[in-house]
């Protein structure tokens, strides 16, 4: 079974401040996404990368870096967090191959 | 550009009532995959079923649905609704078969409550 784990599942910060979103993934997958889910919006695409070092732009980037340190490690970076991006923040891996998205259990950010 | 259209925001039922939850689609590519996934609450998203076929039924959880590449449409369908299949439904479309990149598009949901 494919594994993804997004940490923290929970985090509260104020405006301006600086949050970090962990993801690891351990199936060996080249692509990791990282996606927000808002009600009336759906899933939407941040950044994603196909391998460590690597780094696509995604829908909605704005506000928001990305780095992928190996394989394995996808992070989200809020430097300057604004309350517009309060959300439900999920990390994905695919492989090459297989289309098909696995999700990680999602982190709850709240920026007051 | 490449969009996913669920018109349903919410759909709510009463128990063993047919279920059918519209996705219709617009791309240039004539190779389009269909999705959809399904989001219960407290877990992950995950994929229910998916398809390039046209014409073609796909089933999976006793859920089916066929990708009509005439009408661009995707539509999820079940005989009959549980309890249990309250959840979240996106349907999600990629422009490429298992190429590089599966950067999927995904519409904003449907949230199908199910009623006793």
């Amino acid at each position: 079974e494919a594994a993804v784990t997004q940490s923290p599942r929970n985090k509260v910060t104020v405006t301006g401040g600086n949050v970090t979103l962990s993801c690891r993934q351990t199936n060996s997958h080249n692509y990791m996404y990282w996606y927000r889910q808002d009600t009336g919006h759906g899933l939407r695409l941040i950044h994603y990368s196909y391998g460590a070092g690597n780094l696509q732009i995604g829908d909605v980037p704005d506000g928001y870096k990305a780095t992928r340190t190996t394989q394995e490690d996808f992070f989200l970076l809020l430097e300057l967090a604004s309350p517009s991006q309060t959300s439900l923040y999920f990390c994905a891996s695919s492989s090459n191959s297989q289309n098909t998205l696995y999700f990680g259990a999602g982190t709850r950010l709240s920026v007051l | 550009g490449d969009s996913v259209t669920q018109k349903e925001g919410l759909v709510t039922l009463t128990e063993g009532l047919p279920v059918m939850l519209n996705c219709t689609y617009q791309t240039i590519y004539s190779n389009a995959f269909l999705f959809w996934y399904v989001h219960y609450l407290n877990e992950s998203p995950r994929l229910l079923l998916k398809s390039s076929t046209d014409n073609k039924r796909t089933e999976h959880q006793g859920f089916h649905a066929t990708l009509h590449k005439s009408s661009s449409s995707f539509h999820l369908q079940k005989s009959s609704a549980q309890l249990s299949d309250s959840a979240l439904y996106y349907c999600a479309l990629s422009d490429r078969y298992g190429s590089s990149g599966n950067k999927l598009i995904f519409g904003i949901g449907t949230l199908l409550s199910v009623k006793p």
